[in-house]
C-alpha cells in the first residue's frame, strides 16, 4: 500500500543550526508529495510541495527535492530559528484516484536561542 | 480571503452521546476531507466530499459519517462516542481534493468522558 515513512522526533537544535528531517515513501504511482507544518493550537499550513521527480519545493528558507529513485523527500533548513518550533508533517497525493493525502506520523522540532 | 472555519474549537462529551462538528471551506473550494489526530495514531483519513458526494472514505467504524451541502459545507457526525474518540478533528478544503494545496482549519478538540 501506500505510506509515508518520517524520521522520529523530537529533534532538538540550537539557533541557527542545519536542518533535516528525513521523509521516505511507498507508492504506487507517482505522487506529488508535500511538507506540511503545524504550530501549537493550530491546523496544519502547506510549507512546500513537489508534483514530478527532481522537482525542489522551497519556502521560508525550507526546501525538499523530490527523489524518485531513492523514494525520498527530506526537509532541509541551513538556519532554523527559534520561530520554526513546530511539527512537521512529510504527505503524498495522487492526481487521481484516491483523493487523499496520506501523512507521515509527523515530527517534532525544538529550536533553542 | 477567508480561511476554512471549524465549529466548535472545543466540545466535551459523555461516553454514548453522539456529535457532530461543522467545517466551512474556503469559498470556491469544492472538496472536503477530515482527518482525525491523535498521539498515538497521528493523521488519519476519515473521508472526503467533493460537490455532496463521497469519494473515499477510510478505515473507521460506521459510527463516523459525513455529508456535504450545496454550498459545500460539511459536517461530520459521531455517534455512540468511545472514549478513544477523543481526538482533533481537522477539515481541510481544496479545490478538487488532489495533488493541490489543501486548506487546513484549526481543528475541533473533541474529548470524550
Amino acid at each position: 500500500g501506500n505510506s509515508v515513512t518520517q524520521m522520529e522526533g523530537p529533534v532538538t537544535l540550537s539557533e541557527e543550526a542545519f536542518l533535516t528531517i528525513n521523509c521516505t515513501y511507498t507508492a504506487t504511482g507517482y505522487p506529488s508529495l508535500f511538507w506540511y507544518v503545524q504550530y501549537p493550537g493550530e491546523g496544519l499550513q502547506l510549507l512546500l510541495k513537489a508534483t514530478k521527480a527532481d522537482d525542489k519545493g522551497s519556502n521560508k528558507g525550507f526546501e525538499a527535492t523530490y527523489r524518485k529513485e531513492t523514494t525520498s523527500f527530506h526537509l532541509e533548513k541551513g538556519s532554523v530559528q527559534v520561530s520554526d518550533s513546530a511539527v512537521y508533517f512529510c504527505a503524498l497525493s495522487f492526481t487521481s484516484g484516491t483523493y487523499k493525502y496520506i501523512f507521515g506520523t509527523g515530527t517534532r522540532l525544538k529550536v533553542l536561542a | 480571503k477567508a480561511g476554512v472555519t471549524q465549529t466548535p474549537r472545543y466540545l466535551i462529551k459523555t461516553r454514548g452521546q453522539q456529535v457532530t462538528l461543522s467545517c466551512s471551506p474556503i469559498s470556491g473550494h469544492r472538496s472536503v476531507s477530515w482527518y482525525q489526530q491523535t498521539p498515538g495514531q497521528g493523521l488519519q483519513f476519515l473521508f472526503e466530499y467533493f460537490s455532496e458526494t463521497q469519494r473515499n472514505k477510510g478505515n473507521f467504524p460506521g459510527r463516523f459519517s459525513g455529508r456535504q451541502f450545496s454550498n459545500s459545507r460539511s459536517e461530520m457526525n459521531v455517534s455512540t462516542l468511545e472514549l478513544g474518540d477523543s481526538a482533533l478533528y481537522l477539515c481541510a478544503s481544496s479545490l478538487e481534493g488532489y495533488s493541490t494545496e489543501a486548506f487546513f482549519g484549526q481543528g475541533t478538540r473533541l474529548t470524550v468522558v
